[in-house]
């Protein structure tokens, strides 16, 4: 089982801000099979970034994603009002199909 | 317009028996690789099952394999999560998920809203 652990838990920012989270693996993979979810309180998930580094349907440019191996990243380049969620990184190449635990970005 | 809505939560005692159900809609469903993932109170994403397009294979998270069935009927656009001997641990809302379509496994493109799971004496 591939392990996922992002971070920092939290992170405290203005709008307007540059943010960058990241998630590390237990082991290495193939970029293909990473993928970065927003999710908002009391919503389901949304889909932002497939590939490590493509964004999904409907994803502002402000979000990019990186990295290979075991080290990934998701930079979102200015934080707008709606960005403030929780973000989690997933390995979907395999089952089980692994989640981060979560980065929370809260307003400063 | 492409919709997952899932419905069967409640509040059940421990031991007990669920059976949560995902309607699928606007998309072809028939052809979809589908999943149930969960989120504890204050939690992260947990998933916990696979259903190929076809019914064909299915795959568990570790912590419910033995006690939870996924299941599909192609023929009403509708996934299942039979979930037995329930526990606290269970409690969570469940949330039926899409892949998107593409050559081999593929991130979740579509989620519904998520059912509610109480397990509780």
């Amino acid at each position: 089982e591939i392990v996922l652990t992002q971070s920092p838990g939290t992170l405290s920012l203005s709008p307007g801000e540059r943010v960058t989270l990241s998630c590390r693996a237990s082991q290495s993979f193939s970029s293909t099979y990473l993928a970065w979810y927003q999710q908002h309180p009391g919503q389901a998930p949304r889909l932002l970034i497939y590939s490590a580094s493509s964004r999904a349907t409907g994803t502002p440019a402000r979000f990019s994603g990186s990295g290979s191996g075991t080290d990934f990243t998701l930079t979102i380049s200015r934080l707008e009002p709606e960005d403030f969620a929780v973000y989690y990184c997933q390995y979907y190449g395999s089952s089980p199909r692994t989640f981060g635990q979560g980065t929370k970005v809260e307003i400063k | 317009q492409v919709q997952l809505v899932e419905s069967g939560g409640g509040v059940v005692q421990p031991g007990r028996s669920l059976r949560l159900a995902c309607a699928a809609s606007g998309f072809p469903f028939s052809s979809s690789y589908m999943h149930w993932v969960r989120q504890a109170p204050g939690q992260g994403l947990d998933w916990v099952s696979l259903i190929w397009y076809d019914g064909s294979n299915t795959h568990y998270a570790e912590s419910v394999k033995g006690r939870f069935t996924i299941s599909r009927d192609n023929s009403k656009d509708i996934m299942y999560l039979q979930m037995n001997n329930l526990g606290a641990e269970d409690t969570a809302v469940y949330y039926c998920a899409k892949e998107a379509q593409g050559e081999g496994p593929m991130a979740f493109d579509i989620w519904g809203q998520g059912t509610r799971v109480t397990v509780s004496s």
